[in-house]
């Protein structure tokens, strides 16, 4: 079946370091990929998506590339903020015997310190 | 606005008991989802229903069941016989547009037992 796996955390940053959260992805067919952020106590909220091979979905300074060839939709941002701490999920989605089912990661606890 | 709402926060609740979960959603989605969130497992899929009066079970769905007799609620209730029921419960919704898939979370109910 479908999976996603992402980099074990916490991840410990400085203010305005560079981010890398590695995802990658197991599917069957052509899925599309996400990145949602979690803050404190809330629910998730969408962060970015690409639906097919090479697109780069960005937001907020964070972007993400979708590549076919290593199967990975990896997070980065080119200068964190104290704000960006959160939990972040990888996500995929494709249809499964006509049903469109979602497969998170386990997500990654971001920690940016001033 | 449009949106998902859950009810209540905070619920606690008594072995035994039966509790039901509120999720209301005026987004006009097709697809509506619960998971269950633990901490480090990132989130664990419940209940998905596509269309009114029709509902899958999920990877997780023993001691749960839901309902979907309108579009726009999907009510979760928790039984007696989930065993360790203590957790973060999230209701989401998409629609069911292969390009544009995504998931709409509502804030969350953190269920505790007593």
């Amino acid at each position: 079946g479908d999976s996603v796996t992402q980099m074990e955390g916490p991840v410990t940053l400085s203010e305005e370091a560079f981010l890398t959260i590695n995802c990658t992805y197991t599917a069957t067919g052509y899925p599309s990929l996400f990145w949602y952020v979690q803050y404190p106590g809330e629910g998730l909220q969408l962060l970015l998506k690409a639906t097919k091979a090479d697109d780069k979905g960005s937001n907020k300074g964070f972007e993400a590339t979708y590549r076919k060839e290593t199967t990975s939709f990896h997070l980065e941002k080119g200068s964190v903020q104290v704000s960006d701490s959160a939990v972040y999920f990888c996500a995929l989605s494709e249809v499964s015997g006509g049903s469109y089912i979602p497969t998170f990661g386990r997500g990654t606890s971001l920690i940016v310190h001033p | 606005d449009g949106g998902i709402t859950q009810s209540p926060k905070y619920l606690f609740r008594k072995e035994g008991q039966n509790v039901t979960l509120s999720c209301e959603q005026n987004l006009n989605h097709d697809a509506m989802y619960w998971y269950r969130q633990d901490p480090g497992q990132g989130l664990r899929l419940i209940y998905y229903s596509q269309i009114v009066n029709d509902f899958q079970k999920g990877d997780i769905a023993e001691g749960y069941s839901v309902s979907r007799e309108k579009k726009e609620s999907f009510p979760l209730t928790v039984t007696s016989a989930q065993k360790n029921p203590t957790a973060f419960y999230l209701c989401a919704s998409s629609t069911m547009d292969r390009v544009a898939d995504t998931q709409y979370f509502g804030p969350g109910t953190r269920l505790t037992v007593l």
